[in-house]
């Protein structure tokens, strides 16, 4: 069965540090990966997503992902956060062909301005 | 502005009561489905529907009942709530396969 790991449950972080969220996932076929932004008290937004191709991912508000295939995993990346970043991040999996979404539990991001 | 819209935004029931979630898409998407959220658990599917006229389980079906009405209406039904089924539930669609999901703006659900 496919599940999706996130390391971290809470981080915290000031005004222009750097961010990586972990993310792993196991299934040993093709995967599409996608990463979701949730602000408080609002519905999941689309951050970016990996299909296939350039490994490297640029999503929206400067995010970036980076799928290794390798290590199973696709972690995401900002090199400067702001206070506006604060909120919760899910990592997702999908290697069905119904389009079924296998989430990690997700991670609170709060950014100290 | 089209998108996902789930009705209602927040609802207090008592233990034992019925009540059904309702969930529409204005964007022809094909494919539905329900979450719900709960703090440190992320989304755990309940119901999805591939396609008008089927649904299937997914990870927390018990407790729950679906019905998709039509392509663009998939609604969520409590027949008799419980206080562990207190959570946010979340819409969702597709227009087909693994494309990106939408999300529609969750339901707030307390059972007391």
């Amino acid at each position: 069965a496919q599940s999706v790991s996130q390391h971290n449950h809470h981080v915290i972080l000031s005004e222009a540090a750097s961010l990586e969220l972990g993310c792993n996932y196991s299934y040993g076929g093709t995967v599409n990966l996608f990463w979701y932004v949730q602000y408080p008290g609002q519905h999941l937004q689309l951050l970016l997503k990996y299909f296939s191709g350039d490994p490297l991912v640029k999503g929206i508000k400067g995010f970036e992902a980076e799928f290794i295939k390798s290590k199973f995993s696709f972690n995401l990346r900002k090199p400067s956060v702001q206070w506006s970043d604060t909120a919760e991040y899910f990592c997702a999996v999908n290697g069905g062909s119904q389009g079924n979404l296998i989430f990690g539990k997700g991670t609170k991001l709060s950014v100290k301005p | 502005n089209a998108g996902v819209t789930q009705t209602p935004k927040f609802q207090v029931l008592k233990t034992g009561q019925s009540m059904t979630l309702q969930c529409a898409q204005d964007m022809n998407h094909n494919s539905m489905y329900w979450y719900r959220q709960d703090p440190g658990m992320g989304l755990r599917l309940i119901y999805y529907s591939a396609s008008e006229g089927t649904t299937d389980k997914g990870e927390v079906p018990n407790g729950y009942n679906v019905s998709r009405l039509n392509k663009r209406e998939f609604s969520l039904r409590l027949e008799s709530a419980a206080p562990s089924q207190t959570s946010v539930y979340f819409c969702a669609s597709i227009p087909h396969g693994n494309q990106p999901q939408h999300f529609g703006d969750g339901t707030r659900l307390s059972i007391l």
